[in-house]
């Protein structure tokens, strides 16, 4: 059974700050991995998708990587801003694509 | 955001009683899917439908059933509501291209009472 683990579970970092977000699952036969960013009491917003033919994806200040073969990924966020504050989610699609398995997510707070 | 819609956004049930929830989209995809969310424990699979009439269990299906009778409507019915179902329930549908990117709705905050 696939399982995804996300660490830290919170981050509190100051403003200017770049930071790692890591994630890691179990099963390496995945189809893709998937990024999301939620705020408080709202919806989640993808924010990248990495294939499994892919190592990295990025868009504006964040890359998220892929290493398949060890089961890890990591989003990297760079310059922080205190509206980077939000929880972040890995989730993977396993290998038939019936459906998206997350981890608990990394709650970040970017002070000012 | 991609045509997902889900209603109600919020609902306050007794306990006992039937509640469907509703996910509507407008963009054809084949795959849809209900979550539910709770602290402690993320995000967690209900059911899924790969298309009309095509459905099937997730990893916490017991006291919930579903429908899809149209590509457009999944319903995710609670038989008789309990206090444990209290919780945030997110539809979402998968890209039909590749590279299949899933999109979520905005939630149901589901409160029973």
């Amino acid at each position: 059974k696939q399982e995804v683990t996300q660490i830290p579970a919170a981050l509190s970092v100051p403003e200017g700050e770049n930071l790692v977000l890591n994630c890691s699952f179990t099963d390496s036969a995945i189809y893709n991995l998937q990024w999301f960013r939620q705020d408080p009491g709202k919806g989640l917003t993808s924010l990248l998708l990495i294939q499994s033919s892919q190592r990295e994806q990025t868009s504006g200040r964040l890359n998220a990587s892929l290493d398949k073969s060890s089961g890890r990924s990591t989003l990297y966020i760079a310059a922080s801003q205190p509206g980077d504050s939000a929880t972040y989610l890995c989730a993977v699609d396993n290998q038939a694509g019936t459906a998206l398995i997350f981890g608990k997510g990394t709650t970040l707070s970017v002070s000012s | 955001d991609a045509g997902i819609t889900q209603s109600p956004r919020h609902k306050v049930t007794e306990t006992g009683t039937p509640v469907t929830l509703r996910c509507h989209q407008t963009e054809n995809h084949r795959y849809m899917y209900w979550y539910r969310q709770d602290p402690g424990h993320g995000l967690r699979l209900i059911h899924y439908s790969y298309g009309v009439k095509d459905t099937d269990k997730g990893e916490v299906s017991d006291g919930y059933s579903v429908s899809r009778s149209k590509t457009e409507d999944f319903l995710l019915t609670l038989e008789s509501a309990t206090s444990s179902q209290t919780s945030v329930y997110f539809c979402a549908i998968r890209g039909n291209e590749g590279p299949y990117g899933y999109t979520f709705g905005s939630g149901t905050r589901l409160t029973v009472v």
